[in-house]
Formats: C-alpha cells, structure tokens, sequence
C-alpha cells in the first residue's frame, strides 16, 4: 500500500522556537497534501490543503502566519511552526493522495510537538 | 446535529468475536467512504475505501454502505488481541476532493 513518511515523530523544544515537520510520500507522487491537529480522544481536524507548487489552502481559524506549509515537490510537503508556544503542543499528522482522480488520503504516523 | 454520528465506545469484544462499527450521516452529497484504524500515536491506516453501495471484503474486514439508508459499517471477523485500536469513519464529497468527514472514532477493545 501507499506509504507516507513523517519525521520527526517526536519533537520537544521550548517556546519561541520554530519547529519544521516534514513529510514523505515514499513510493507515489502526492499531488495533494493534507496537514491535521489531533487533540487526545479527538478525531482529526484539517488545518490546511497543499497542492505541489501552490499556496496552502488554510481552514478558517489557522492561523497561516504561524503554521506555515510548504509543498515543493510532488513526494515533501513541510509543515513549520513558527514562534511555538505552549498551546501548540499536539499531535500533527500529515496525509496525502496521488494524481488518480478521488484517491483516499493515506496518513503519515504523526508527530508529537511539546512545547515547553 | 453532526454530519457524521459515530459512537465513541468503548467497544470491548472477547478474540474471536465479531466487532461491528457503523457510522450514520446526513449528507447525501456523501459518495466516497473510508474506514481507518488508529492506534496510539499512530497515524490513521486505511483499511477500506468505497464508493458504491453494497459490501466489500478484504480479508477479516468487510465494509457495509447503505446509501438509502446513510449508513455504513465495518466488521471485523476472528478479531485478535492487536485489533484493539481507534476505528475512524471517513466520508467525502466528489465536489470537495479532499475534504474528509470523520467520525468522532470508536475505541475497540478485543480481550484475549
């Protein structure tokens, strides 16, 4: 099946700092990029939509400044937390579906952010 | 009222039972559907992916979709001590590729 990478998967740093999440589709070329927050006993909520070489798509209420995504290739979409503080912490997930009209989305396994 | 109505569980089955997970919706515009596993820490699995009524079967998992109905379903047969996760049902609208819907996840617990 469709393989999608993201690392770090864990990531502990202190406030102020920006934190850059990477993720991988390993073996399919990702037209579109996905990037979710996940709070604990939730499910997942979109935060924005990347499509390779355009501007991210952000759902209302994310902040663009602060997340900011990048998708350059059709197989690397980064997500940058800029400034993190405390209530960034969270869980992060990363998904993706290739150039085939109404492919499902496949996720990477997520990454950990706590913010000191 | 939510667009997709999923019950959170816990759900705990004996190994070897069956595990029935079903997901209602209210949005007819719905056509594609998805069911993911997710365990702790861990990104969410696609187990299965539909777009038409009826059954499909892979393996230990069959998935229901009954569009007359708005409703769609996972059986898990012979389950085993590492189908204990979280089940997420997924839904989508062709006009908005990408967006999914999820369930709020049932948690699954199956006791050796």
């Amino acid at each position: 099946g469709a393989v999608v990478s993201q690392h770090p998967s864990w990531v502990i740093c202190k406030s102020g700092t920006s934190v850059k999440i990477e993720c991988r589709s390993l073996d399919f070329q990702a037209t579109t990029m996905f990037w979710y927050r996940q709070f604990p006993k939730q499910s997942l909520m979109l935060m924005a939509t990347s499509n390779e070489g355009s501007k991210a798509t952000y759902e209302q209420g994310v902040e663009k400044d602060k997340f900011l995504i990048n998708h350059a290739s059709l197989t690397l979409s980064t997500l940058t937390v800029t400034s993190a503080h405390p209530e960034d912490s969270s869980f992060y997930i990363c998904s993706a579906s290739g150039r085939s009209e109404h492919q499902p989305q496949h996720f990477g396994d997520g990454t950990r952010l706590s913010i000191l | 009222q939510k667009e997709v109505e999923q019950d959170p569980g816990p759900l705990s089955v004996p190994e070897g039972a069956i595990v029935s997970l079903n997901c209602t919706y209210s949005n007819s515009a719905f056509q594609y559907f998805m069911w993911y596993r997710q365990y702790s820490r861990k990104g969410p699995e696609l187990l299965m992916y539909t777009y038409s009524s009826g059954n499909k079967e892979d393996g230990r998992f069959t998935a229901q979709v009954d569009k007359s109905s708005k409703y769609i379903s996972l059986f898990i047969r012979d389950s085993q001590p590492s189908d204990s996760a979280t089940y997420l049902c997924a839904m989508q609208r062709p006009d908005s590729w990408g967006k999914l819907q999820f369930g709020a996840g049932t948690q699954v617990v199956v006791t050796p």
